[in-house]
């Protein structure tokens, strides 16, 4: 199982400027999650999705930013216009409800830098 | 709402040793989970442990291990002969039992292992 993958791992931009973050859950998963860490406020939650459908999003910062899940496979974060204290990691996470104790698993992490 | 509340900030151990770290949290739940997530530097977030809050049994993995004290909601996490590769940052993290429900993280403990 090749995990939770994120792209890109880094992304440097300019304050303005369009930013698009990507994550392909773990096969098989029906939940997907997007956390935001910061060292202000550690890892909260922005927004989740139950089969492809979002759940809450009451941790979104703002109507900058907007999440969707077009299919199983693919989810995506944009912030637009982005900002400078938009810079953090995002972590997106998947997650089954098959059985009783459901883990999510957390892919590598996108680390952005808003100029 | 539930909190999670991680007291030290940070600690250390040397080789060989055993450390715990230490966590308590909130919450008018009586069905949870609870786990205790890994970021080395890379910043990837390890599943570590997790724990059932209606089993009485204390879990365990390797070398990790975990304190739960359900009356005085306490979550601690013992690491037995720490090792190098055990140096990360230790996140404790709540999570409702309704099905897909976000995890609720503390504010995370580093811990240093020197040789």
């Amino acid at each position: 199982d090749a995990g939770v993958i994120q792209s890109p791992r880094h992304e440097v931009t300019e304050m303005g400027q369009e930013v698009t973050l990507r994550c392909k859950p773990i096969s098989g998963h029906d939940y997907l999650f997007w956390y935001r860490q910061t060292m202000m406020r550690g890892l909260e939650l922005l927004i989740y999705f139950n089969n492809n459908v979002p759940i809450d999003d009451s941790g979104m910062p703002e109507d900058r930013f907007s999440a969707k899940m077009p299919n199983a496979s693919f989810s995506t974060l944009k912030i637009q216009p982005s900002e400078p204290r938009d810079s953090a990691v995002y972590f997106c996470a998947s997650s089954t409800s098959s059985g009783r104790l459901e883990t999510q698993y957390f892919g590598p992490g996108t680390r952005l830098l808003v100029l | 709402a539930q909190t999670v509340t991680q007291s030290q900030p940070e600690m250390s151990v040397q080789e060989a040793e055993t450390v715990t770290l230490s966590c308590t949290y909130d919450t008018s739940e009586s069905d949870y989970y609870l786990f205790w997530y890994k970021q080395p530097p890379s910043r990837q977030m390890i599943l570590v442990i997790r724990q059932e809050a209606y089993k009485q049994q204390n879990a365990t993995e390797n070398r990790f291990s975990v304190n739960f004290q359900k009356a005085a909601k306490s979550f601690s996490l013992k690491i037995s002969d720490s090792q190098l590769g055990d140096a990360a940052m230790y996140f404790c993290a709540y999570r409702s039992n309704q099905a897909g429900t976000a995890l609720i993280f503390g504010k995370g403990t580093t811990l240093s292992v020197s040789s």
